[in-house]
């Protein structure tokens, strides 16, 4: 099956700081998907992005399908931001990666 | 964007014990998902339902553990049977929207003593 992969799998920002976080597959896949799992569980969509790029306030994401990798740009962090941000592919069913803990400290 | 309401939010249960985990859309749909996500760890997806069939479940997950009933477009359940400690973790339905993605209900943690 396809393997997404996320890295890295801990961050530990300041607040303010910018960030990157990438996510690869080993296949072509229909759509990808980046979502934020917050301290209690709840699962937020971020962006549904099967090619291109897309902002929404400070996040922004890009992927490239051809290259097999897509990347997530949080700008100004704020604590808000914390928690699990998880990449999900989809073929024939959508695949989870493993995700990146992210924790900003005021 | 589709509504999912979940409940419970969270229970803590006696192991040999069964929970239904009700999930409600607020418009219909063709398919809903049901995922398992232990802790500190990814998403795994346990079983597709249809409506007016029977569930699809992925390897590693079997009908009389985790019984699926799906009455009508808007609704579904899960059971998780006889449960165990391995059994705690958190379980979440989902459904898709074909130009925006997958959309999840609050989750259902469990918890099993």
């Amino acid at each position: 099956g396809i393997q997404v992969e996320q890295s890295p799998p801990d961050l530990i920002l300041q607040e303010g700081a910018n960030s990157t976080l990438r996510c690869n597959f080993s296949d072509s896949v229909n759509n990808l998907q980046w979502f934020h799992q917050n301290p209690w569980g709840q699962l937020i969509n971020l962006f549904y992005i099967p090619s291109g790029t897309k902002q929404n306030g400070r996040l922004s994401a890009t992927t490239v399908a051809t290259e097999r990798y897509s990347l997530l740009y949080i700008s100004s962090s704020q604590t808000t931001d914390s928690g699990v941000y998880f990449c999900a592919v989809e073929r024939a069913k959508i695949i989870f990666g493993k995700g990146t803990r992210l924790h900003i400290l005021p | 964007s589709a509504v999912i309401s979940q409940k419970p939010s969270r229970d803590i249960c006696q192991r040999g014990t069964s929970l239904t985990i009700q999930c409600q859309v607020d418009s219909q749909v063709t398919m809903m998902f049901w995922y398992r996500q232990q802790p500190g760890q990814s998403l795994t997806l346990i079983a597709t339902a249809n409506q007016g069939s029977e569930a699809t479940y992925e390897s590693g997950f079997v009908i009389d553990k985790f019984p699926i009933s799906r009455p009508n477009l808007t609704f579904s359940t899960l059971t998780v049977s006889n449960m165990s400690p391995e059994d705690s973790s958190i379980y979440l339905c989902s459904v898709e929207d074909l130009s925006l993605g997958a959309f999840f209900g609050q989750g259902t943690r469990l918890t099993v003593v």
